[in-house]
């Protein structure tokens, strides 16, 4: 069965980074697109960072961009979130999801998330 | 910035039939956009409903259904059960890898 499991969160001050990990089984990980979705508490889901297959092309939503980085390592079959100047607004669930886009475009795969809190 | 739109909450009876939309702001939502629709239900991952409009995910019941009504797409819930009041989302696809959620609609069956 198709496994996407995040690593990485914790307890960060204002201004500092944090790397996500998700660690993908079960498929070709190589073959498919991958993304990160937040949900801050209490609040809806909200769509980050998406990139290829080939990890050549990423994606950025504009809350993020310039501050998060996504990348993927294809050899360890695991995607990555690198998050810097981070705020308190950045407090939320992180959900890595298989992005694919094959008979369209949409999310098949999700991971049960990982905790990041922005505090001092 | 694109603004998707859902409702914010729908009540249905059980057994009863609801239809949960999801707009633009600005514009309309064509098929297009490869509507598809999630389910989450407190402290729980989002589950998979509907991709591509109306294709369901493997696993979703029949009474899970989606379309385009109007400038919207849709998620009909026919024959709600208990186990179905839950949130749920839509995403669309914008194009250029962006996708946008909705703000999510809180089903609630009673």
């Amino acid at each position: 069965e198709v496994q996407v499991l995040e690593s990485g969160g914790g307890l960060v001050q204002p201004g500092g980074s944090l790397r996500l990990s998700c660690a993908a089984s079960e498929f070709t990980f190589t073959t498919y697109a991958m993304s990160w979705v937040r949900q801050a508490p209490g609040k809806g889901l909200e769509w980050l960072s998406a990139i290829s297959a080939s990890g050549n092309s990423p994606f950025y939503a504009d809350s993020v961009k310039g501050r998060f980085t996504i990348s993927r390592d294809n050899s360890k079959n695991t995607l990555y979130l690198q998050m810097n100047s981070l705020r308190a607004e950045d407090t939320a669930m992180y959900y890595c999801a298989k992005w694919t886009r094959r008979d369209g475009y949409y999310f098949d795969y999700w991971g049960q998330g990982t905790l990041v809190t922005v505090s001092s | 910035q694109t603004v998707v739109t859902q409702e914010p909450s729908f009540s249905v009876s059980p057994g009863g039939t609801v239809t949960l939309t999801c707009g633009l702001r600005s514009g309309s939502v064509s098929t297009s956009y490869y509507p598809s629709w999630y389910q989450q239900t407190p402290g729980q991952a989002p589950r998979t409903l509907m991709y591509s409009t109306n294709i369901r995910s493997s696993g979703v019941p029949e009474r899970f259904s989606g379309s385009i009504l109007g400038n919207k797409a849709a998620l009909t819930i026919t024959g709600a059960q208990a186990d179905d009041d839950s949130d749920y989302y839509c995403v669309l696809y914008m194009g250029s890898g962006i996708s946008v959620f909705g703000g999510g609609t809180k089903l609630t069956v009673l």
